[in-house]
């Protein structure tokens, strides 16, 4: 049964600061890993995709990365805005065609 | 992408009625799914809705508190019938376009309060 999980579970930095959001998945056969952003009592916007056959993805000042063998991802956010403050969500497809999520980064990014 | 509407947005309704969210998709989509998530937790998967077939619920989720209809390929909806407080949640509509490499979308939720 695939577990994701996702660490820190909050997170506060200053504006400008650079930062990496973390999830790890325990079944690595995966068939794709999404990131998703929450603001508060909304839906989910998806970030980035990334197939299983891809190593990384980018979008802007966000950058995904994929190692499958390790079980884990990451997420990069360069120059954090106000404005991205939100939970991110990871979510991991496997065979089961079922997109399981970890419980996500609350992340705040101070003025 | 997909956009994608959900009505109610939210709702109070007292134990033991029913609600029933509505789902619509701007375009033709296979796959469907329903979550839920709790206050402070993340998304749970209710159930798949395929166009065409029969709802496919995950455990600890049953048709008659949950019934799901799928009558076209833009559109579904999700009934939680019987409520009780435990229901209180946002309920999330979500498709997966093939097309984009299995990118799931997700609607903008309904909020719903059960006094």
């Amino acid at each position: 049964k695939q577990e994701v999980t996702q660490i820190p579970a909050a997170l506060s930095v200053p504006e400008g600061e650079n930062l990496v959001l973390n999830c790890s998945f325990t079944d690595s056969a995966i068939y794709n890993l999404q990131w998703f952003r929450q603001d508060p009592g909304k839906g989910l916007t998806s970030l980035l995709l990334i197939q299983s056959s891809q190593r990384e993805q980018t979008s802007g000042r966000l950058n995904a990365s994929l190692d499958k063998s390790s079980g884990r991802s990451t997420l990069y956010i360069a120059a954090s805005q106000p404005g991205d403050s939100a939970t991110y969500l990871c979510a991991a497809q496997g065979g089961s065609e079922k997109l399981v999520f970890g419980k996500g980064t609350k992340l705040t990014v101070n003025p | 992408s997909a956009v994608i509407s959900q009505k109610p947005s939210r709702d109070i309704c007292q134990r033991g009625t029913s609600l029933t969210i509505q789902c619509q998709v701007d375009s033709q989509v296979t796959m469907m799914f329903w979550y839920r998530q709790q206050p402070g937790q993340s998304l749970t998967l209710i159930a798949t809705a395929n166009q065409g077939s029969e709802a496919t619920y995950e455990s600890g989720f049953v048709i008659d508190k949950f019934p799901i209809s799928r009558p076209n390929l833009t559109f579904s909806t999700l009934t939680v019938s019987n409520m009780s407080p435990e229901d209180s949640s946002i309920y999330l509509c979500s498709v997966r376009r093939t097309s984009a490499g299995d990118e799931q979308y997700f609607g903008p939720g309904t909020r719903l309060t059960v006094t």
